[in-house]
């Protein structure tokens, strides 16, 4: 079973409702939790990071880590069709061990 | 401005030839990174590099070495290709921790 796991979709939503990814993981030394978006043909980018459990907010997004049920989400708020791309979640234990885990990714559609 | 290259950007070869694929940063980051990514699999750790003559194997290592002879670059060779390492292969780097990592556009291998 991979240590973090994630529905591949597709989801696909109206343009302007938010949007919930969530992945689940299994490795409890996971410290650092990691939110990429990449789109068709390019390279993952970095959308946001949090460090153990709680929220952080960026402008539409917000990436949310409960450590006690192993539960890490995104929400887009207000989604665009720019928002359209494939979400892949990231785990990383710190202390200098493995390069990130990742989630399959989850394709999101976004219709205008 | 700082980049990641990756390069070539697409590659055809024949199984059990050697190939190399080469990854160059600017932004003189410490930490270096090789994953392929598969359908059904997401991105998967090759290997990793923490600094000029280190190296580590990731989760899917065999079949693939890398060498750090300075900062920039990492390149991934395949010592003898397989079918089974057909695809599409992401070089990122980190300075610090991999939490923010940054990655290239990526290199399409198809072995014949």
């Amino acid at each position: 079973q991979k240590e973090v796991e994630q529905d591949p979709g597709p989801l696909s939503v109206p343009e302007g409702a938010i949007v919930s990814l969530n992945c689940t993981y299994s490795n409890s030394a996971f410290q650092y939790f990691m939110w990429y978006r990449q789109y068709s043909r390019k390279g993952p980018e970095l959308l946001m990071y949090t460090y153990s459990s709680g929220n952080k907010e960026d402008g539409r997004f917000t990436a949310q880590v409960d450590k006690s049920s192993k539960y890490i989400s995104l929400f887009i708020r207000d989604s665009q069709p720019s928002d359209s791309a494939t979400y892949l979640c990231a785990s990383y234990s710190g202390g200098g061990a493995d390069g990130l885990t990742f989630g399959k990714g989850t394709h999101l559609i976004i219709q205008p | 401005d700082a980049e990641i290259t990756q390069s070539p950007r697409h590659k055809i070869t024949e199984t059990g030839r050697q190939v190399t694929l080469a990854c160059h940063q600017t932004w003189n980051h410490n930490n270096m990174f090789w994953y392929r990514q598969d359908l059904g699999h997401g991105l998967r750790l090759i290997h990793y590099s923490y600094g000029v003559q280190d190296t580590n194997k990731g989760e899917v290592s065999d079949g693939y070495s890398v060498s750090r002879s300075n900062t920039e670059d990492l390149p991934l060779t395949l010592e003898s290709a397989a079918s089974s390492q057909t695809s599409v292969y992401f070089c990122a780097s980190s300075q610090g921790l991999p939490e923010e990592a940054f990655f290239g556009q990526g290199t399409r291998l198809t072995v014949v």
